[in-house]
């Protein structure tokens, strides 16, 4: 099966960096994904990794590293429309998605 | 193009009812997914359908059933349904399932089951 943790929630402030990780154990590995998701909305895409290292896209970037089960997406220069849920989801065997629970960040001024 | 859509927006059922979701991916997409977000589990997933079959199954009970279509649109069944059915239903397209750019998400369908 797929076990993914998350912190629960997060409280940064604007226009500092946070970083938010992620633990999974998966029976099959083939990718690893952030999603933004701001309340009373539906998930959206943020990034994607499949190989170690670090990928970044603007003001976001994330990191995986098979061998730990981990991940983290970096969020730099925050602003207060960055606060939203983040969701770590891993695809495992048979290209199966599962979704962590989420972290509930909070952007103050 | 046009984003996944999802009919009806809002549902209200009483216990013991049936009801069913639609679920329109984005064109050419042929993976579909359905979820279910409650506050506290989060993203449960439920099935995903490839070129009309069921590739993928989630651990819920027998009555959660889904279909999709030559069309590649989908449904889900929820029977006899239960108090603790309530959520938000997000179902989520991509080309094969495979793919680096991930889901994407429909708006969902909210059921309340009173």
């Amino acid at each position: 099966g797929q076990n993914i943790d998350q912190p629960t929630e997060m409280t940064a402030t604007e226009g500092a960096i946070v970083q938010i990780n992620c633990t999974y154990q998966t029976s099959g590995f083939n990718g690893l994904f952030w999603y933004q998701q701001h309340a009373g909305e539906a998930p959206t895409f943020l990034s994607y990794n499949v190989l170690d290292g670090l990928e970044e896209k603007g003001r976001f970037s994330s990191f995986l590293s098979r061998s730990k089960g981990y991940s983290y997406l970096l969020l730099k220069e925050l602003q207060m429309k960055d606060s939203a849920s983040y969701l770590c989801a891993v695809r495992g065997g048979y290209q199966k998605v599962t979704f962590g629970t989420g972290t509930k960040l909070q952007v103050i001024p | 193009k046009a984003g996944v859509t999802q009919t009806p927006r809002y549902l209200i059922k009483t216990r013991g009812q049936q009801v069913t979701l639609s679920c329109s991916p984005i064109s050419g997409h042929r993976s579909v997914s359905w979820y279910q977000q409650t506050p506290g589990q989060g993203l449960q997933f439920l099935f995903e359908y490839f070129s009309e079959t069921q590739r993928n199954k989630g651990n819920f009970p027998g009555r959660f059933s889904g279909r999709q279509f030559s069309n590649s649109r989908s449904e889900m069944n929820v029977s006899t349904l239960e108090l603790g059915d309530s959520a938000l239903y997000l179902c989520a397209s991509s080309l094969t399932g495979g793919d680096r750019v991930g889901y994407t998400f429909g708006s969902g369908t909210r059921l309340t089951v009173v």
